[in-house]
């Protein structure tokens, strides 16, 4: 198993520029999160998913998009980045049945100019 | 609103010195309380779940312990190796999935 892969690895965007952050899972994992994480600080949830087709809000939604249409895929679009999204991004994910057990991919870093 | 804070916010050992993390929290209803370890330039790495007050659980020289109001990880005898950032977080309420981390600690273990 490959578990949670992201790509792009590194990414620079200018500001008012758009992209998505890709995020897979081959564990079959219903639960899948996003974060952001930002210098010496811990993780925030952006969106999370319970299963394909239902996502929600985290804690700072704002300036991101989700869908789940998928089990295994879980995209993070940023609508119109600002300097203020410059970040790494980590996605995760968890079986139903150990929610809390979450497996995280390596991290996206963006950085927004 | 859910809120946990850790302490301290660094914490440099020499090799062999026994110490504890404190993860202490504010929620309404919790689900579960889970401590990860992240190093550098990676995503967190699950270490433990805790459920209810009183349990403990261990993995090597890391032992996780739980009170009604906080979490402590004891680290027994630290090697090099353990240096790491550790992560505390909660799960509360209803919302089966949505989690709330605290800042980290980061530990130093110097040979």
């Amino acid at each position: 198993n490959a578990g949670v892969t992201q790509t792009p690895k590194f990414q620079v965007l200018k500001t008012g520029q758009s992209m998505t952050l890709q995020c897979a899972q081959d564990m079959n994992h219903e639960y899948m999160s996003w974060y952001r994480q930002d210098p010496g600080m811990g993780l925030r949830l952006i969106h999370y998913s319970v299963g394909a087709g239902i996502t929600d809000q985290g804690e700072v939604p704002n300036g991101y998009n989700v869908s789940r249409s998928t089990t295994e895929d879980f995209p993070l679009r940023l609508l119109s980045a600002a300097p203020s999204q410059t970040s790494v991004y980590f996605c995760a994910s968890s079986p139903r049945d150990r929610v809390y057990e979450q497996y995280f991919g390596p991290g996206t870093r963006l950085t927004v100019t | 609103e859910d809120q946990v804070t850790q302490s301290p916010e660094a914490l440099r050992l020499q090799e062999g010195e026994s110490s504890s993390l404190n993860c202490s929290y504010t929620v309404s209803g919790l689900r579960g309380l889970f401590w990860y370890r992240q190093d550098p330039g990676k995503g967190p790495e699950f270490l433990f779940t805790l459920y209810s007050a009183g349990e403990e659980k261990e993995k090597e020289r890391l032992k996780a312990t739980l009170t009604k109001k906080e979490s402590f990880l004891h680290i027994t005898a630290p090697k090099p190796e353990d240096s790491a950032t550790y992560l505390c977080a909660v799960q509360a309420g209803t919302n089966a999935g949505k989690s709330t981390f605290g800042d980290g600690t980061t530990l130093t273990v110097k040979p």
